[in-house]
């Protein structure tokens, strides 16, 4: 089935860039998306990209795609110790909304 | 407009005991869907519904049942709990197109003895 792998654990400095990667395997989703885990707390969308654009850039946050490699990153600019949360990658599913969530990243911003 | 609602936040079960987590949204979504969240294994769908009177199995449905009377109602039921069953369950729901934003509950945490 189709499978989302993220790296676990990142940890930068307030001020310093972050960047998450994914990989996926499903060649036809068509939507990937981020979502934002915060302690205790539900999942909040951050930003999505469809699968026919390289790169998508919404205030702080850069989503690039590529495509060929199954690859999607999640920069974050300017990384402030409120961005500590874990980051979830998301495709779609059998062509309905239903997600298919990688593990996370846990993202930690030290000051 | 409270978005997508769920009851309990908490709940503590014994093995072989049965209960209903309840799941409201008041935006007419015609999409919902259950996940649950164990560390390290990310988000999986349980069951899911594209409207009212129809549903489906997710990627872990045993132990689990749904059904959708309503379209603003979703509950989930867990027939018999387990153990293994001890988790956070996140309800979502959102329009049925691939563009349509999924909002997600702020989840019940449940464990069972």
């Amino acid at each position: 089935g189709e499978d989302v792998e993220q790296s676990l654990f990142l940890s930068v400095r307030e001020g310093d860039s972050s960047v998450i990667n994914c990989t996926y395997t499903d060649s036809s989703s068509t939507y990937l998306y981020w979502y934002k885990q915060e302690p205790g707390a539900g999942l909040q969308l951050l930003t999505y990209i469809f699968s026919n654009m390289d790169m998508k850039q919404d205030q702080r946050l850069t989503v690039l795609l590529n495509k060929k490699d199954k690859h999607l990153s999640l920069r974050i600019a300017d990384t402030q110790t409120g961005d500590s949360a874990i980051y979830f990658c998301a495709e779609i599913y059998s062509g309905y909304s239903t997600l298919t969530f990688g593990k996370g990243t846990m993202l930690l911003v030290s000051p | 407009n409270a978005g997508v609602t769920q009851t309990p936040k908490f709940q503590v079960l014994k093995t072989g005991q049965s209960m209903t987590l309840q799941c409201a949204q008041d935006m007419n979504h015609e999409y919902m869907s259950w996940y649950r969240q164990d560390p390290g294994m990310g988000l999986r769908l349980i069951h899911y519904s594209v409207g009212a009177g129809i549903t489906d199995q997710g990627e872990v449905p045993n132990g689990y049942n749904v059904s959708r009377s309503t379209t603003e109602d979703f509950p989930l039921r867990l027939l018999s709990a387990a153990p293994s069953q001890t988790s956070v369950y996140f309800c979502a729901s959102g329009g049925p197109q691939s563009t349509d934003t999924q909002y997600f509950g702020p989840g019940t945490r449940l464990t069972v003895l």
